[in-house]
């Protein structure tokens, strides 16, 4: 499978602390994304790094991406009540049929207490 | 700026009756188009995509379709529901080379199929 994995599958933490997640995948990938769902609402995009890159920063997101693992994580540092939401990576073919599409994980359910 | 609708927000049905899901896209021209379906507590599976008028890819064999009769027009459709159809559905779009495929989502319709 092309998908990504998550893990944990459920994280819970109080405000204020770091929240890191995890993702693996299989395939040569061009790109790997985070997205965001709050509760029966569609998907954000939260960040995107490239294949050749190993790290970003967007706010209190740092995502890291190793690909001789094929792995990368998120980190939302300082969490806060509102950052509670379920948190997937989505990796992007490097070549084929597949080219434009996106391959979803099944996600961490992040809840943070106040 | 560019906008997704998607309609309706929830949606309850009877097993054997038709089913039709629009989404549209606004402020944007030529996006790809995906329709998802996530069940409960799921990653999100892909069912269609659509890279212009007519193109239609399906992912998935069942007893849904998929047509684009307008540029920024995407409906999901069924003669007969199942049991089965219950879930999320997600609409999305994304322009541009696939090096940067973002998705940007509808918020969802929730789909009961009894």
């Amino acid at each position: 499978s092309q998908q990504g994995e998550e893990d944990p599958q459920a994280l819970s933490i109080q405000e204020g602390e770091n929240a890191t997640m995890n993702c693996s995948y299989k395939t040569s990938i061009n790109n790997l994304q985070w997205y965001r769902q709050n509760s029966g609402r569609g998907l954000v995009h939260l960040i995107l790094i490239r294949s050749n890159e190993r790290e970003k920063h967007s706010g209190r997101l740092r995502v890291t991406l190793d690909t001789s693992k094929k792995s990368s994580s998120l980190l939302i540092t300082a969490s806060r009540a509102a950052d509670t939401a379920s948190y997937f990576c989505a990796t992007a073919a490097l070549r084929g049929s597949t080219l434009g599409r996106l391959y979803f994980g099944r996600g961490t359910q992040l809840t943070v207490w106040p | 700026s560019q906008t997704i609708h998607q309609w309706p927000a929830t949606l309850v049905q009877p097993v054997g009756s038709p089913l039709s899901l629009e989404c549209t896209v606004e402020g944007t021209s030529n996006p790809n188009l995906y329709w998802y379906r996530q069940a409960a507590g799921r990653g999100l599976q892909l069912l269609f995509y659509s890279v212009g008028i007519g193109q239609i890819s399906s992912e998935v064999p069942q007893n849904l379709s998929a047509s684009r009769p307008q540029d920024r027009q995407f409906i999901l459709s069924s003669k007969k529901l199942l049991l089965s159809d219950s879930g999320f559905y997600l609409c999305a779009w994304s322009v541009g080379q696939a090096a940067k495929n973002i998705q940007y989502f509808g918020a969802g319709t929730r789909l009961s199929v009894l």
